[in-house]
């Protein structure tokens, strides 16, 4: 199994709404990441999650908060959120780290959320 | 700064045509490149990945290039099908920390 699975797949939320968006893998990946990706641009990065700990925040504003239950599942909370946070959402995982030779790394197929 | 430059910016073939898709990079120290394949609001779909040591890679019609004194790299796909439009992105990461620098992408569109 070489998937990452994010729910949902689209999400529509008001500025005074909580939301949350999901990601799960099961390839004992002890790195998983959340990207925002805004059309036609590549994706950037906003949180790395190492064995389950927080280790990198892009100064990303405090109305998006990540969290890593557990080495499969990675979470992003979502409240009051602007209408140019609307994007799509990537989740990543990789093991050990993007950095070591030929680490492979997987994308899910994103969240596309809308911000009305 | 660490950046990754991809061109062309878009490109318009004939199905059954090849193609080449250019990546200069300026990270450094560098361990490796990869070539992702994203179709229009999906998430990059992994196609090569490759190590300073590695001079080319093949998968299926794809074969990616690394020159690493240069800094380039080259994605040629053979025999180009519809399927094959998408957004084609070089990312490549250092030996450290968890950072993938990503290029902006080559726009390719496949028509009959």
């Amino acid at each position: 199994d070489t998937e990452v699975t994010q729910t949902p797949k689209h999400l529509v939320m008001g500025m005074t709404n909580k939301k949350s968006l999901k990601c799960e893998q099961h390839m004992g990946h002890r790195a998983m990441y959340w990207y925002k990706q805004k059309a036609k641009k590549p994706p950037e990065l906003m949180f790395v999650y190492s064995y389950e700990k927080l280790s990198i925040n892009e100064s990303v504003p405090s109305r998006f908060s990540p969290e890593c239950p557990n080495s499969s599942l990675l979470n992003l909370h979502l409240h009051a959120l602007q209408p140019e946070d609307s994007a799509l959402y990537l989740c990543a995982s990789s093991s050990p780290g993007m950095g070591q030779k030929n680490t492979e790394a997987f994308f899910g197929q994103g969240t596309r959320l809308t911000v009305v | 700064k660490n950046q990754v430059e991809q061109s062309p910016q878009s490109l318009i073939i004939l199905e059954g045509k090849n193609c080449t898709l250019q990546c200069n990079y300026t990270v450094s120290p560098f361990s490796n490149l990869r070539w992702y394949k994203q179709d229009t609001g999906r998430g990059p779909v992994s196609l090569t990945i490759m190590t300073f040591s590695e001079n080319t890679k093949s998968n299926g019609r794809y074969t990616a290039t690394l020159d690493a004194d240069t800094k380039q790299s080259s994605l040629h796909i053979t025999a180009s099908q519809l399927s094959d439009s998408a957004s084609y992105i070089c990312v490549v990461s250092a030996p450290y920390g968890n950072k993938l620098v990503f290029g902006a992408g080559t726009i390719l569109r496949v028509k009959s």
